[in-house]
């Protein structure tokens, strides 16, 4: 089993939904909780970054992160075909990040 | 540079070919990472940098592979005998020292082994 569970989709939307990812993991000593978007044969661009458990909001996107079920999530409101892209998440103890295999999100105009 | 560069692009190479891959960091990121990323699949963490000195090499999956960052700032990873195996997107990414979670990534080096 991996340590960082996420599901590669594709998942296809039409522009103005709510795009909803997620991952699973198996480490409980993860406190550092990060999102990045990757579009095709590019580097990864990192877009939320959380500590511990919570919420955060930056524009049309939101992370949450709950640490006693060992999951996390980013909702990304209004959807535009520029959102189109993989999206990883990533999650770390100290330096070394571990990365959900990413899903693969196509928003449709 | 306002972000992580890497060169080349793209390296094609015959197995068991010597290459090298470059990474420049965010202008004063002391911290300096390398991951590998396969199709369809996350990076994976090769080896970390604080300064000059690898502080983690834990990722290096052989004794074929080896960075060197030796100013502190720009480094080079380094694959001897490549084989097929190897074909990957190499990742290089820095950060600040107190926050070393927050890695800013180059657009990689896409390796080819024919």
């Amino acid at each position: 089993q991996k340590e960082v569970e996420q599901d590669p989709g594709p998942l296809s939307v039409p522009e103005g939904a709510i795009v909803s990812l997620n991952c699973t993991y198996s480490n409980s000593a993860f406190q550092y909780f990060m999102w990045y978007r990757q579009y095709s044969r590019k580097g990864p661009e990192l877009l939320m970054y959380t500590y511990s458990s919570g919420n955060k909001e930056d524009g049309r996107f939101t992370a949450q992160v709950d640490k006693s079920s060992k999951y996390i999530s980013l909702f990304i409101r209004d959807s535009q075909p520029s959102d189109s892209a993989t999206y990883l998440c990533a999650m770390s103890t100290d330096y070394k990040l571990s990365f959900g295999a990413g899903t693969t999100v196509t928003v449709r105009a | 540079g306002a972000g992580v560069s890497q060169t080349p692009s793209n390296k094609v190479t015959e197995k068991g070919k010597y290459v090298e891959l470059r990474c420049d960091p965010i202008s004063g990121h002391t911290a300096l990472y390398w991951y590998r990323q396969s199709l369809g699949q996350g990076p994976e963490f090769l080896i970390y940098f604080q300064g000059t000195g690898a502080a983690d090499d834990s990722g290096l999956p052989n004794d074929r592979f080896f960075a060197v960052r030796p100013e502190g700032s720009v480094s080079t990873l380094k694959i001897q005998r490549t084989e097929r195996g190897d074909s990957a997107v190499y990742l290089c990414a820095s950060s600040s020292s107190q926050t070393p979670n927050e890695q800013f990534f180059g657009p990689g080096t896409r390796l080819t082994v024919l």
